[in-house]
């Protein structure tokens, strides 16, 4: 049973590129959500969504980040022309219906130069 | 708006000895907490939680206490071990009640770091 799976575990991108992190919830789970650590940070929350449908993205920027969460596949977490300032942790977590405490990935790291 | 803080970023014990990890909040609201644990290049893992009906909270090793009218919560390890080095947060339901599955709010967290 396997948890989390976030990939890839490392991303460079060069300034203006495009990121995409991909995450597989844990088997039977149906929710997901996207927290982001930037450095000597705690984890903020950015994004929770269920099986097509986007349920609380208030802590997304407006700009350039979108996240999706398909019928079929991971969820993805988009962000368009990077800056170095988007250089954090990013973590996945999975939750079944009505459960507390859930189940984060290994996170991807993301470095923009 | 920080609503969940841990004022101390890091703290040294000795092992065997108790560890206390606090956090203060400041939205009345709450009522359920939580305390997950990282190790770097890990995600973070659950660890111990307690709901606002209650005061304490036991699992084995780990303790969380919760003192309503102060908005403070405390972990504490005893006795502590080498193995429990790592980064500590709380956390808090932002999405208003206890069940609720969507977004926590985190604290800055607390580097433990136990000394054999």
């Amino acid at each position: 049973n396997a948890g989390v799976m976030q990939n890839p575990r490392h991303l460079v991108r060069r300034r203006g590129q495009e990121a995409r992190l991909r995450c597989s919830p844990m088997k039977g789970h149906s929710h997901v959500y996207w927290y982001r650590q930037l450095p000597e940070e705690g984890l903020k929350f950015m994004v929770y969504l269920q099986k097509e449908n986007i349920i609380d993205e208030s802590g997304m920027p407006k700009e350039r980040f979108s996240a999706e969460f398909p019928k079929e596949g991971p969820s993805i977490l988009r962000i368009q022309q990077v800056v170095r300032g988007d250089s954090a942790a990013y973590f996945c977590a999975s939750s079944p219906p009505g459960r507390y405490g859930y189940t984060f990935g290994s996170g991807t790291r993301l470095t923009v130069v | 708006d920080q609503q969940v803080k841990q004022n101390s970023p890091s703290l040294s014990v000795q092992e065997g000895r108790i560890s206390i990890l606090n956090c203060d909040y400041t939205n009345s609201m709450f009522d359920y907490f939580l305390w997950y644990k990282k190790y770097p290049a890990e995600g973070p893992t659950f660890l111990i939680s307690i709901s606002s009906i209650k005061d304490k909270n036991e699992d084995g090793r780990f303790t969380v206490f919760l003192n309503k009218s102060a908005k403070h919560l405390s972990l504490h390890i005893v006795p502590s071990q080498p193995g429990d080095s790592a980064v500590y947060f709380c956390a808090a339901p932002g999405g208003g009640g206890s069940g609720n599955t969507g977004k926590l709010i985190f604290g800055q967290g607390t580097t433990l770091q136990v000394k054999p």
